[in-house]
């Protein structure tokens, strides 16, 4: 049961192009949204989150769009550079009112995302 | 500040032995978070430990176990490791809440 999804493995763009990174999810307990860069044998590095109360969050080049009806939500990078290249993870959490929320963290299975010069 | 600190960076075992992972949070984080990623599964969540308790567990059979110590450190051991235990085991801490900061990982290899 994959609660979170991201149906892109993949995605090039051209430098200084837009990306956009997508993820659904099922469990509407959710109520916290994160999106992780990562390179190969190292942690997931923090980007940017959205809480469950706003449809929009930005910070410098990377926006998250969450739309709750339709349980989506996006990441956009612009514009997108040779240095953004890595996975990119989705993940979501349930607050304590989901009873069994701490600390978890779902990820989506990642997005390989390719930026050429 | 520092950051999320594990220990060791690598570790090969064998089939049959046990294992312990170490993870030092940022200072004055107080949640601890494992995870384990494997190409098949993902990122999966192992358990989290706060003020030295265990709050949460994922879906690992017992052989899996961990614990906080009073300053926050936690460790992480597998015992009568397989092959499937092959993995790189990430732990993650946090203040409260929601944002949670990342370590490099652990890359276990069992042969």
């Amino acid at each position: 049961d994959q609660q979170v999804k991201q149906n892109s493995p993949s995605l090039s763009v051209q430098e200084g192009r837009i990306s956009i990174l997508n993820c659904d999810y099922t469990n509407s307990m959710f109520d916290y949204f994160l999106w992780y860069k990562k390179y190969p044998a190292e942690g997931p590095t923090f980007l940017i989150s959205i809480s469950s109360i706003k449809d929009k969050n930005e910070d410098g080049r990377f926006t998250v769009f969450l739309n709750k009806s339709a349980k989506h939500l996006s990441l956009h990078i612009v514009p997108s550079q040779p240095g953004d290249s890595a996975v990119y993870f989705c993940a979501a959490s349930a607050g304590p009112a989901g009873g069994t929320s701490y600390g978890k963290l779902t990820f989506g299975q990642g997005t390989i995302l390719t930026v050429h010069p | 500040k520092a950051g999320v600190t594990q220990t060791p960076r690598y570790l090969i075992k064998t089939r049959g032995q046990q294992v312990t992972l170490s993870c030092s949070p940022i200072s004055g984080h107080r949640s601890v978070s494992w995870y384990q990623q494997t190409p098949g599964q993902g990122l999966q969540f192992l358990f989290e430990y706060f003020s030295e308790t265990q709050r949460n567990k994922g879906n690992f059979p017992g052989r899996f176990s961990g614990r906080q110590f009073s300053n926050s450190r936690s460790e992480m051991n597998v015992s009568t490791l397989e092959l499937g235990d092959s993995a790189l085991y990430l732990c993650a801490s946090s203040l409260e809440g929601h944002g949670y900061t990342f370590g490099s990982g652990t890359r276990l290899t069992v042969v």
